[in-house]
C-alpha cells in the first residue's frame, strides 16, 4: 500500500520568498508523484507529476519538484512566492500498475499563505 | 475539450433523502473515477471505471453509496438515505488511459442537514 505525508497543513511565507512545501511518500515499488493545486470551492489543478523520468520535474506556474528517492521525498518549490500562488496543495501517489487504474492516494494537504 | 463536468456544483438536502450526481468526463477519457474530499482533509478514492465496467470500489463506498457509467461516458453517484456524515466535496476525475495523469471537475458540494 502507498501513503503520503505532508509536513505542515499550513505554510505562511511573504511575497517574494521562497515557497517549500514538504512531501514525504511510501510505496512498495518505485511510484509516480503528483502537486495538485486547490482554489477554494474548486476541483484540483495539476501542477507537476513525477513518472520515472527526470527527477527534477518542472510544472505550470513556476513550481518545481525534486524526487529523491534515497530521502522518499517529493518536496515542492518556487523561488519566488506571488500573491495568486495561495491555495490548498496537495501532493499524491499512485501505482504504475500494469493494466489497473491510476487510483491516487493524496496527503492531507498544505494551505499555504502569502503575506505582502 | 471543456474538460470535466460535475453537476450540480451545490445540493443541500435532508437527511434520509436520496441523491445523485452526475459527472461528465472529458471526451474519450476511458477511465474515471470519484473521490470524496472532506473539510480539512485530501480527497479519498471511491471507485474507479473503465469504459462501462466498475473495476474497482473502496471500502469507503458503503452499501448506500451506488455509481454507474452505463455507457462508458458519463457517470452517476447515488447515494441513498443519506446522512450527516455523507456531507462532502465529491469529486470526479478522468484520465485518457493507464499510468496519466488525472483531470478533475470542479466537485459537487453535498451538504445533509
Amino acid at each position: 500500500a502507498q501513503s503520503v505525508t505532508q509536513l505542515g497543513s499550513h505554510v505562511s511565507v511573504s511575497e517574494g520568498a521562497l515557497v517549500l512545501l514538504r512531501c514525504n511518500y511510501s510505496s512498495s515499488v518505485p511510484p509516480y508523484l503528483f502537486w495538485y493545486v486547490q482554489y477554494p470551492n474548486q476541483g484540483l489543478q495539476l501542477l507537476l507529476k513525477y513518472t520515472s523520468a527526470a527527477t527534477l520535474v518542472k510544472g505550470i506556474n513556476g513550481f518545481e519538484a525534486e524526487f529523491k528517492k534515497s530521502e522518499t521525498s517529493f518536496h515542492l518549490t518556487k523561488p519566488s512566492a506571488h500573491m495568486s500562488d495561495a491555495a490548498e496543495y496537495f501532493c499524491a501517489v499512485s501505482l504504475p500498475v500494469t493494466g489497473g487504474g491510476n487510483k491516487l492516494t493524496f496527503g492531507t494537504g498544505t494551505q499555504l499563505k502569502v503575506e505582502l | 475539450d471543456t474538460g470535466v463536468s460535475q453537476d450540480p456544483r451545490h445540493k443541500i438536502t435532508k437527511r434520509g433523502q436520496n441523491v445523485t450526481f452526475r459527472c461528465d468526463p472529458i471526451s474519450e477519457h476511458n477511465r474515471l473515477y470519484w473521490y470524496r474530499q472532506t473539510l480539512g482533509q485530501g480527497p479519498e478514492f471511491l471507485t474507479y471505471f473503465q469504459n462501462e465496467a466498475q473495476l474497482e470500489k473502496s471500502r469507503l463506498l458503503s452499501d448506500r453509496f451506488s455509481a454507474e457509467r452505463p455507457k462508458g461516458s458519463f457517470s452517476t453517484l447515488e447515494i441513498q438515505r443519506t446522512e450527516q456524515g455523507d456531507s462532502a466535496m465529491y469529486l470526479c476525475a478522468s484520465s485518457p488511459r493507464q499510468n496519466t495523469e488525472a483531470f478533475f471537475g470542479q466537485g459537487t458540494r453535498l451538504t445533509v442537514v
